[in-house]
């Protein structure tokens, strides 16, 4: 079966760096995702890593370490806005996409 | 706007009524997905169409039947549910099955009395 694991909250201040990890286990590896989800709203896709190594987005980037089964999204200069739930999910050999439970971040001022 | 479309926005159904949730697409894709997303716990994929025809049924209670009539359309249809099937339901779609996004709805917010 698939595990996908996460912290479930952080609090972070406004401008701060963070840094949220996801650990996963599957059966067959295409892919890891992770995806942004504020509070009522539709998840929207962030990041797309399929190979080991740093994808930078602008302010976000990711990171993908398929060896430890490990992969970190990193939020610079973080904003007001940035306060949502962060969801991980890993595409596995059968092309399923599982998810993580996500993690809340609270940015503060 | 994420040009994927989801009505009701909320729901609130009593465990005898019957109920169908819908969620159309206008990104042209050929695969649509429906989620369930419950409080501290991972969204459940449930069901997965591609081009009309249900190629995936993550063993999900018979109370709850899906229905694509096209590529555009899904429909979720509830019948005498628990109140514990109270949750967010999401729907998706993407260009393929493999593809390396996928754009959700906002989703209906479900709650069985």
């Amino acid at each position: 079966g698939q595990n996908i694991d996460q912290p479930t909250e952080m609090t972070a201040t406004e401008g701060a760096i963070v840094q949220i990890n996801c650990t996963y286990q599957t059966s067959g590896f295409n892919g890891l995702f992770w995806y942004q989800q504020h509070a009522g709203e539709a998840p929207t896709f962030l990041s797309y890593n399929v190979l080991d190594g740093l994808e930078e987005k602008g302010r976000f980037s990711s990171f993908l370490s398929r060896s430890k089964g490990y992969s970190y999204l990193l939020l610079k200069e973080l904003q007001m806005k940035d306060s949502a739930s962060y969801l991980c999910a890993v595409r596995d050999g059968n092309n399923r996409l599982a998810f993580g439970k996500g993690n809340q971040v609270v940015v503060i001022p | 706007e994420t040009g994927v479309t989801q009505t009701p926005r909320h729901l609130v159904m009593g465990m005898t009524n019957k109920k169908s949730l819908k969620c159309e697409q206008h990104l042209g894709h050929n695969a649509m997905y429906w989620y369930k997303q419950s409080a501290k716990k991972p969204l459940e994929l449930m069901f997965v169409y591609s081009l009309e025809e249900r190629v995936e049924n993550n063993s999900v209670p018979s109370r709850f039947s899906p229905e694509c009539p096209n590529s555009s359309h899904l429909f979720l249809h509830l019948h005498t549910l628990q109140p514990e099937d109270s949750a967010l339901y999401l729907c998706a779609s993407s260009q393929g099955l493999v593809e390396t996004e996928a754009f959700f709805g906002q989703g209906t917010r479900l709650t069985v009395v």
